[in-house]
């Protein structure tokens, strides 16, 4: 079965500052999408970022990006020039056509701090 | 373009009762599926509706149904609640074929 683990429960940035979410999963599937969304306290699940498992280019949206590593099974998110919006719950995601379903992580707590 | 709506925002029940909740999907989207998301916890899928039928069910037991309508609307159900069933419920929509799910702000349940 597919999980993904999120090591980080919480962190925090300050504004205008870099921050890395880190998430690894395990799959022996070898075509998968790969998912980070944001949950505000408003708790609408807001898609950030995707990724293609067959892409070696890392996806970049504006001042998110992810370093994947397909090999090493991790899938971290880079967020540039943090802002006080940004502050949300973040959730890493899988999703296989085979499963119709997406895999979630338990989460990281961001707060960006002034 | 219309998003994903839920109804109702919040809801109520004693145990042992039943309830129903109700998604909207996005225009254009014909497959829907539902997270149940317990605090502090990622979402867990519970299951997915393409064209009406049921396709692909999570780890969820038989109280736990669904039903798809013609115009891709979707509604969950729950009988015989429990405490444990209190979290919030989520649907999403996408295209068939299509992995990127959008989702709707939810149904906080609450289940004493």
């Amino acid at each position: 079965a597919q999980t993904v683990t999120q090591s980080q429960p919480e962190m925090s940035v300050q504004e205008a500052e870099t921050v890395t979410l880190s998430c690894t999963y395990d799959t022996s599937e070898n075509n998968y999408y790969l998912f980070w969304y944001k949950q505000p306290p408003s708790r609408q699940m807001i898609l950030v970022i995707r990724q293609e498992a067959y892409k070696q280019q890392n996806a970049t949206e504006n001042r998110f990006s992810v370093n994947f590593q397909k090999a090493a099974k991790s899938f971290s998110l880079k967020i540039s020039d943090s802002q006080l919006g940004d502050t949300a719950m973040y959730f890493c995601a899988y999703y296989t056509g085979t499963a119709s379903k997406l895999t979630f992580g338990t989460g990281t707590r961001l707060q960006v701090t002034l | 373009e219309t998003g994903v709506t839920q109804s109702p925002t919040h809801l109520i029940k004693t145990r042992g009762q039943q309830v129903t909740l109700r998604c909207s999907s996005q225009s254009g989207h014909n497959t829907v599926s539902w997270y149940q998301q317990a605090l502090g916890q990622g979402p867990q899928f519970i299951f997915q509706y393409y064209r009406e039928e049921e396709n692909g069910r999570g780890n969820f037991p038989p109280r736990f149904s669904g039903l798809q309508f013609p115009n891709y609307s979707s509604e969950l159900n729950v009988n015989a609640l429990e405490l444990d069933d209190s979290a919030l419920y989520l649907c999403a929509s996408s295209s068939n074929g299509y992995n990127e799910q959008f989702f709707g702000p939810g149904t906080r349940l609450t289940v004493l």
